[in-house]
């Protein structure tokens, strides 16, 4: 198995452009996880989603971002409109909807930059 | 979920055991202790994780007290590559996917 594909790995795009970051999590797994990571403020759990449903936003945070499943092989996770303090590297996990028998899967990440 | 304490920063010579502590005194007794790493500019990856017994596999052990109050991850071998920043991270676990939360970790170098 290819792991969690993330696509792009980079990003750079100036203030009030949309951008769209994309996850293909592992083959099997049906629980999906979207991170943000800064140097202030660490890695935060933004949503998750389980069988493709979204269970838990409340990392969301503000209605800039949105997040979707339409099936169990590919998720986006979109920022309309973007702004510099959105620049971060976001991350993308999946694991077994039973995370006693393993752990979370992480893909490498997309580094957006906002200018 | 219970909140975990962690130093913030440690140091082991290569080829030696990096025995990296946690403290999580609020578990409760349904709760999970998990363990990852993140080597800089990766995704984190997960090492372990166990709920009152010791765990071993090929990366590491974890060594949960009898109160289960804290717990210790141990690379047997430290080399340079398992220099990276540690999480310890409790969570219930109720059979379904739930959110794990990070913290701030231990960065861990591993020196020659």
């Amino acid at each position: 198995d290819a792991g969690v594909i993330q696509s792009p790995r980079h990003e750079v795009t100036e203030m009030g452009q949309e951008v769209t970051l994309r996850c293909k999590p592992i083959s099997g797994h049906n629980s999906l996880f979207w991170y943000r990571q800064t140097m202030m403020r660490g890695l935060e759990l933004l949503i998750y989603f389980n069988n493709n449903v979204p269970i838990d936003d409340s990392g969301m945070p503000e209605d800039r971002f949105s997040a979707k499943m339409p099936n169990a092989s590919f998720s986006t996770l979109k920022i309309q409109p973007s702004e510099p303090r959105d620049s971060a590297v976001y991350f993308c996990a999946s694991s077994l909807e039973d995370t006693r028998l393993n752990g979370y899967t992480f893909g490498s990440g997309t580094r957006l930059t906002v200018v | 979920d219970a909140k975990t304490t962690q130093p913030p920063s440690m140091d082991c010579a290569e080829g030696r055991a990096a025995n990296l502590p946690c403290n999580h005194s609020t578990i409760s007794g349904n709760e999970y202790v998990y363990w990852y790493r993140q080597i800089h500019s990766q995704g984190p990856q997960y090492i372990i994780h166990g709920l009152k017994n010791n765990e071993t596999n090929e990366m590491a052990s974890l060594i949960i007290t009898e109160d289960r109050k804290s717990s210790t991850l141990i690379l047997p071998h430290a080399t340079l590559r398992d220099t990276a920043v540690y999480y310890c991270i409790v969570n219930g676990n109720t059979g379904t996917a739930s959110k794990l939360t990070f913290g701030t970790g231990t960065r861990l170098q591993v020196t020659l």
